[in-house]
């Protein structure tokens, strides 16, 4: 079965640094996505970034990247130069290829300290 | 471009009562679901729908109900509510299963 695993309840970081927020995921499938969501306190959810498992190369978006590492199952999500805008619960999330389930991860609260 | 239109915002049910959540999409999405969003779960799926007319179970669907008349509109239904089902409620839409999901804005359910 999929799962996706996000061990840091918490994080804080300064502004202007840069994050890594971690997600690992277990499937047997070859064929899968991943993608991040923002959900700010106001309660929406923003996609942010996607990676497809046969993607050469890490996703990236603006200030955000994904650090695919296939091999570890592992997709972390690095936001570079951190803004107080970017407080905020952060989803991981995959999809099987072939399925039409998305699963979620508990999430990750990031604080942007100025 | 209104983009996934969820109503109500905010709904107080008792015990037993049924009502349904609506939620809408004008992006002429093939992919909407419904999730529920539980302090420390993060989201877990409801029901899913592939087109107009196709529907399925996800993670937790007991004590729900979802038709797909047409390809905007995918109604949840609570058949009677319970204070387990008090929660927010998420509907998301995608242009096809494997894309980035759109949400709506959530309705924020309370069952007395």
């Amino acid at each position: 079965a999929q799962k996706i695993t996000q061990t840091q309840p918490g994080m804080f970081v300064q502004e202007k640094e840069a994050v890594t927020l971690d997600c690992t995921y277990d499937t047997s499938d070859p064929s899968y996505g991943l993608f991040w969501y923002k959900q700010p306190s106001s309660g929406e959810m923003i996609f942010l970034i996607y990676q497809g498992s046969y993607d050469q190369q890490n996703a990236t978006e603006g200030r955000y990247s994904l650090n695919f590492q296939k091999a570890r199952k592992s997709a972390n999500l690095v936001i570079s130069a951190s803004q107080l805008g970017d407080s905020a619960m952060y989803f991981c999330a995959m999809t099987r290829s072939g399925t039409y389930k998305y699963i979620f991860g508990t999430g990750t609260r990031l604080n942007v300290l100025a | 471009n209104a983009g996934v239109t969820q109503t109500p915002k905010f709904q107080v049910l008792k015990t037993g009562q049924s009502m349904t959540l609506q939620c809408a999409q004008d992006m002429n999405h093939e992919y909407m679901s419904w999730y529920r969003q539980d302090p420390g779960m993060g989201l877990r799926l409801i029901h899913y729908s592939v087109g107009a007319g196709i529907t399925d179970q996800g993670e937790v669907p007991n004590g729900y109900n979802v038709s797909r008349s047409t390809t905007e509109d995918f109604p949840l239904r609570l058949l009677s509510a319970a204070p387990s089902q008090t929660s927010v409620y998420f509907c998301a839409s995608s242009i096809r299963t494997g894309h980035e999901q759109y949400f709506g804005p959530g309705t924020r359910l309370t069952v007395t």
